[in-house]
């Protein structure tokens, strides 16, 4: 079946632009979470949905990174004011939602601020 | 969340068995050892998980000492695609996973 789709796959950007990164979870997930890799590094927490609010956003760096969910499926990123330091493979992942269910991972939005 | 520690990197040859140590000697009664890997340009994959008994998959053992401290992932029969990061990671009910740094298998021909 379909796995985590997340688009676009590349996406450079200039310094100080707005983006928006999508995720499209497995069909009937209930929780979902973004992360982010840099190069060399394991991949860090930013926040989890469990349906459509956030129920941990505790690994958010700063108020310029935002994330919604509103009808508990689809998830945007959203990075304004992008700095050269956020560049890196944003990760998006889903579960049942149940208690220990695995993680499913996407293959991530390569994000380049120039 | 417990913290684990792996080696930082490990080589295998094709064909033999693929034993990737972890040890957590902090881990708390509730916490579920969880097994990753991320191959090149992928997103991470689960591999399997247990909490005090062995586990067994079409991917992968996990074998896990009786007083916890300490596991073992065992990929019986490596192959060159199974060269990848290798995460052991403690977690408890829902709470997010916590990536360390994981070893780097690299399986030889």
């Amino acid at each position: 079946g379909a796995g985590v789709s997340q688009t676009p796959s590349n996406k450079v950007t200039e310094k100080g632009k707005y983006v928006e990164l999508r995720c499209d979870p497995i069909s009937g997930h209930t929780a979902l979470y973004w992360y982010r890799q840099s190069l060399g590094q394991g991949p860090e927490f930013l926040i989890y949905f469990q349906g459509t609010g956030a129920a941990d956003d505790s690994g958010l760096p700063n108020d310029r990174f935002f994330a919604v969910r509103p009808e508990g499926s689809v998830s945007t990123l959203k990075i304004q004011r992008t700095e050269r330091g956020d560049s890196a493979v944003y990760l998006c992942a889903s579960s049942s939602g149940t208690r220990n269910s695995p993680l499913h991972f996407g293959n991530g939005t390569r994000l380049t601020v120039t | 969340d417990a913290k684990t520690t792996q080696p930082t990197s490990m080589d295998c040859a094709e064909g033999r068995a693929a034993n990737l140590p972890c040890n957590h000697s902090t881990i708390s009664g509730n916490e579920y050892v969880y097994w990753y890997r991320q191959i090149h340009s992928q997103g991470p994959q689960y591999i399997i998980h247990g909490l005090k008994n062995n586990e067994t998959n079409e991917m992968a053992s996990l074998i896990i000492t009786e007083d916890r401290k300490s596991s073992t992932l065992i990929l019986p029969h490596a192959t060159l695609r199974d060269t990848a990061v290798y995460y052991c990671i403690l977690i408890r009910g829902r709470r997010a996973l916590t990536f360390g740094s994981g070893t780097r298998l690299q399986v030889q021909p």
